[in-house]
């Protein structure tokens, strides 16, 4: 069975600055997806972004941008330029390629702040 | 214009009731979940329909029992609810099975309390 570490329960930064979360996962599979979701106060589930593990290309969305490390088996996310509506509880998630049971990270509760 | 609504937003209730949360979502999506996010906030998945056919059946006690009228509905009925099942159950849907470019739409989740 696949598992997703996340080894920061809690993390904080400063409003404008750069914060990366940690993501690990295990799997002997070779094609699967990689996400991050935010969960802010409100409780929504918010797609941050999303790796595809054949891509070797590193996803990028606005402020968010991963280090995909296959090898390693490591899916950080980094968040630049960090603003108060990012705090939240972020969430690594995992997919095997052919089936959509997605695996999720215990989370990491970033806090911004001002 | 919500994508994924459930119904509803909280629940409060006794020991030994039986309770409904209601799904749907409106994206015309083929393959609906159910989470169950307890208070330490670990997500779990619970079950998952594709078209109507049940595909994913994790652990779960069978006093959970989903339905699935259609493809845009997706319920769960919860019989004998106990203290543990406290906890805050999301619905999602994606479109297709085995294609995990296509993301997982959440609903705003479902808090149950159970007194």
């Amino acid at each position: 069975a696949q598992t997703v570490t996340q080894s920061q329960p809690e993390m904080s930064v400063q409003e404008a600055e750069t914060v990366t979360l940690s993501c690990t996962y295990d799997t002997s599979e070779n094609n699967y997806y990689l996400f991050w979701y935010k969960q802010p106060p409100s409780r929504q589930m918010i797609l941050v972004i999303r790796q595809e593990a054949y891509k070797q290309q590193n996803a990028t969305e606005n402020r968010f941008s991963v280090n995909f490390q296959k090898a390693a088996k490591s899916f950080s996310l980094k968040i630049s330029d960090s603003q108060l509506g990012d705090t939240a509880m972020y969430f690594c998630a995992f997919m095997e390629y052919n089936n959509n049971d997605m695996r999720f990270g215990a989370g990491t509760r970033l806090t911004v702040k001002p | 214009d919500t994508a994924v609504s459930q119904t509803p937003k909280y629940l409060v209730t006794q020991m030994g009731n039986d309770k409904s949360i209601k799904c749907e979502q409106n994206l015309g999506h083929d393959t609906m979940y159910w989470y169950k996010q307890d208070s330490k906030k670990f997500l779990k998945i619970m079950f998952s329909y594709n078209n109507k056919e049940l595909i994913i059946n994790e652990t779960v006690p069978n006093r959970f029992s989903p339905k699935s009228p259609d493809k845009a509905h997706l319920n769960l009925h919860i019989n004998s609810l106990e203290l543990g099942d406290s906890a805050v159950y999301f619905c999602a849907s994606s479109q297709g099975w085995g294609q995990g470019r296509q993301p997982q739409h959440f609903g705003d989740g479902t808090r149950l309390s159970i007194l």
